[in-house]
């Protein structure tokens, strides 16, 4: 079965300068959503989008930007990078506009980003 | 707001033993899912099984069993004759369908060791 995608898997950045996730839902899943998660720590919610439309807003720097394509794949991106922002990236998609088919999420093998 | 709290950092078992690990959750709400996700060294987040807050069955995949206890807002999982394949962190995680707001929320998670 086809499960979501992400890219790149490792990025390597030098602080201040800017980063671009790209994920890819699985296939009819129209919500998308990312997180972030420290080393040694639980992932954390940052921004999510239902129907090309932001639905919820985490935790998320002003830095930071996202949005949902036509094809409903979406984009993270960071700018202005900190040493603090170092961290695994998941992006998680889902089915459903409510119930268990919204709140079921399958993760994609995240982002591995490392600010110098 | 709601939480979710994994008062165990570490867990060991020996292989083929069983072993329960365990969550609790707070939440406002009558209707929310449950979620247990297991997250190995290769850091891919896997959900392992789910239960819906109104079935009052347990849900059981396999080897894998939760015990919901809705009145004391636990939800633990039980893992019976453990595999070195088992060896992962473990969140529980909670979401609340708000028709396209479906974050989890995660707790700090539980490293679960399978001693050979």
């Amino acid at each position: 079965a086809a499960g979501v995608i992400q890219s790149p898997r490792h990025l390597i950045k030098e602080k201040r300068e800017t980063a671009t996730l790209k994920c890819y839902p699985i296939p009819r899943h129209d919500t998308v959503y990312w997180y972030q998660q420290g080393p040694g720590q639980d992932p954390q919610f940052l921004i999510s989008f239902y129907e090309k439309m932001q639905s919820d807003k985490g935790s998320i720097p002003d830095r930071f930007s996202a949005q949902q394509f036509s094809d409903y794949h979406s984009e993270l991106n960071m700018s202005s990078l900190e040493l603090g922002d170092s961290a695994l990236y998941f992006c998680a998609s889902s089915s459903g506009t409510s119930g268990r088919g919204a709140c079921e999420q399958y993760f994609g093998p995240g982002t591995r980003l490392t600010v110098t | 707001a709601q939480t979710v709290t994994q008062s165990q950092p570490e867990m060991s078992v020996q292989e083929a033993e069983t072993v329960t690990l365990s969550c609790t959750y707070d939440t406002s709400e009558s209707d929310y899912y449950l979620f247990w996700y297991k997250q190995p060294p290769s850091r891919q987040m896997i959900l392992v099984i789910r239960q819906e807050a109104y079935k009052q069955q347990n849900a059981t995949e396999n080897r894998f069993s939760v015990n919901f206890q809705k009145a004391a807002k636990s939800f633990s999982l039980k893992i019976s004759d453990s595999q070195l394949g088992d060896a992962a962190m473990y969140f529980c995680a909670l979401c609340t369908p708000n028709f396209g707001n479906e974050k989890l929320t995660f707790g700090t998670g539980t490293r679960l060791t399978i001693i050979p």
